[in-house]
């Protein structure tokens, strides 16, 4: 069974300061990796995505994230908050190889408050 | 552009009606997913299709019937409501389950209180 764990259900940083957002997975396989973002009333957009390949992955609106095998982690950063970044941000990870390859599992949400 | 489309974005119920939750995508994807979000636990999948005239139950299926009679449309059905389903219901599409088929896209919801 694949699972996500989002540490943490908020994060305060101030605008300017780099932001960290935390994730640790568990699959049997090699992972595939998805970071989302929700803002009030609206879907989840894609931000980015582990596939195979860089252990550092750069996405949309200036975030990144770092895949750690060892850690089973796959932490979002992004080097300078800025207050728009304020929404609620999803894990997730998938399986390809396994039973449920067709699913995509996801963390309970952290929700980011960047402070002016 | 318009990505996918959920139809209604709000509805009241009353225990034990029934209701229908209409996806619609026009990115000619093949796969299409039925999630639903409540505070504090993420999304779950409910159903999902890979494919026109097929579907599958995913994690939480009790009580939801979909159907996939189109390519572009994913239905989502409650045939007799209950207030443990009230919740914020989201559509996906994807292109497939390959590396180069993600992400899904999401509609914005259909935020469903069952009475």
């Amino acid at each position: 069974a694949q699972s996500v764990a989002q540490p943490e259900d908020q994060v305060n940083v101030a605008e300017g300061n780099p932001l960290t957002v935390k994730c640790t997975y568990s699959v049997s396989g090699n992972p595939y990796l998805f970071w989302y973002v929700q803002y009030p009333n609206r879907g989840l957009q894609f931000l980015l995505k582990y596939i195979t390949g860089d252990n550092l992955v750069k996405g949309s609106y200036g975030f990144e994230a770092e895949f750690n095998k060892s850690q089973t982690s796959f932490h979002l950063k992004k080097p300078s908050a800025l207050v728009s970044d304020s929404a609620l941000y999803f894990c997730a990870v998938r399986d390809p190889t396994g039973a449920g390859s067709y699913q995509l599992t996801f963390g309970k949400g952290t929700k980011l408050s960047v402070i002016p | 552009n318009a990505g996918v489309t959920q139809t209604p974005k709000f509805r009241v119920l009353k225990t034990g009606q029934s209701m229908t939750l209409l996806c619609a995508q026009d990115m000619n994807h093949e796969y299409m997913y039925w999630y639903r979000q409540d505070p504090g636990m993420g999304l779950r999948l409910i159903h999902y299709s890979v494919g026109e005239g097929t579907t599958a139950k995913g994690e939480v299926p009790d009580g939801y019937n979909v159907s996939r009679l189109k390519k572009q449309n994913f239905l989502l059905g409650l045939e007799s409501a209950a207030p443990s389903q009230t919740s914020v219901y989201f559509c996906a599409s994807s292109w497939g389950r390959g590396p180069s088929s993600q992400p899904q896209h999401f509609g914005d919801g259909t935020r469903l209180s069952i009475l």
